[in-house]
């Protein structure tokens, strides 16, 4: 699996755009991007995912680099409730494969 | 809206004795999973199971844990004999099928092994 790289934590004021770097030079040609996020000590919640295109959905867009080696997940109006861990998970998009999480960010939104 | 649920929410047990994780499944869901975070520490993978056999497991899943589909809605995590160290949250996900990515995760049970 490629690894990916993300800081280990970040700020964000309410209402305010955070942006989530994640790195993965590594990445197969076959490899998605994933987003997850554990609030607290929750069950992990799928955020979005992508393979090449940027992707946006009601939680948060995604910018994926042309060459695939970096992203960013954009929460665009941050609330106290995006407080949480956040996880870039890359892995191929198939049946069964299992979601290998790192250390993630830990992002702390302020009033 | 449709949802993975666990049960019990905290199981506490001795050490040596034998446990069993419950989940339900979101209903029209293929892939199931296991995973555990311990104290602290990261979310890790334990097994997938998918058209009732297992289809992948990490190290962690050794001779003492077994899955199970009992029915057509329970997926049951068993330990046989708990170590102190199993002690950790486990978590439960379920993913509809090859056309759809994300892994639904339940809200876990904290497993304490005294």
């Amino acid at each position: 699996d490629a690894k990916t790289t993300q800081p280990p934590s970040m700020d964000c004021a309410e209402g305010r755009a955070a942006n989530l770097p994640c790195n993965h030079s590594t990445i197969s040609g076959n490899e998605y991007v994933y987003w997850y996020r554990q609030i607290h000590s929750q069950g992990p919640q799928y955020i979005i995912h992508g393979l090449k295109n940027n992707e946006t959905n009601e939680m948060a867009s995604l910018i994926i680099t042309e060459d695939r080696k970096s992203s960013t997940l954009i929460l665009p109006h941050a609330t106290l409730r995006d407080t949480a861990v956040y996880y870039c998970i890359v892995r191929p998009g198939g049946a069964g494969y299992a979601l290998n999480f790192g250390k993630g960010t830990s992002l702390l939104v302020t009033p | 809206e449709p949802e993975v649920t666990q049960t019990p929410s905290h199981q506490v047990t001795q050490m040596g004795q034998e446990v069993i994780l419950r989940c339900v499944p979101i209903s029209n869901h293929l892939y199931f999973y296991w995973y555990r975070q311990i104290l602290g520490q990261k979310v890790e993978f334990l097994v997938s199971f998918y058209n009732n056999e297992i289809s992948e497991k990490s190290e962690i899943f050794d001779d003492q844990f077994s899955v199970e589909r009992p029915d057509g809605s329970n997926f049951t995590l068993k330990i046989r004999s708990t170590k102190l160290e199993d002690s950790a949250m486990y978590f439960c996900a379920s993913r509809r099928d090859t056309a759809y990515n994300e892994q639904f995760f339940g809200p876990g049970t904290r497993l304490t092994v005294l």
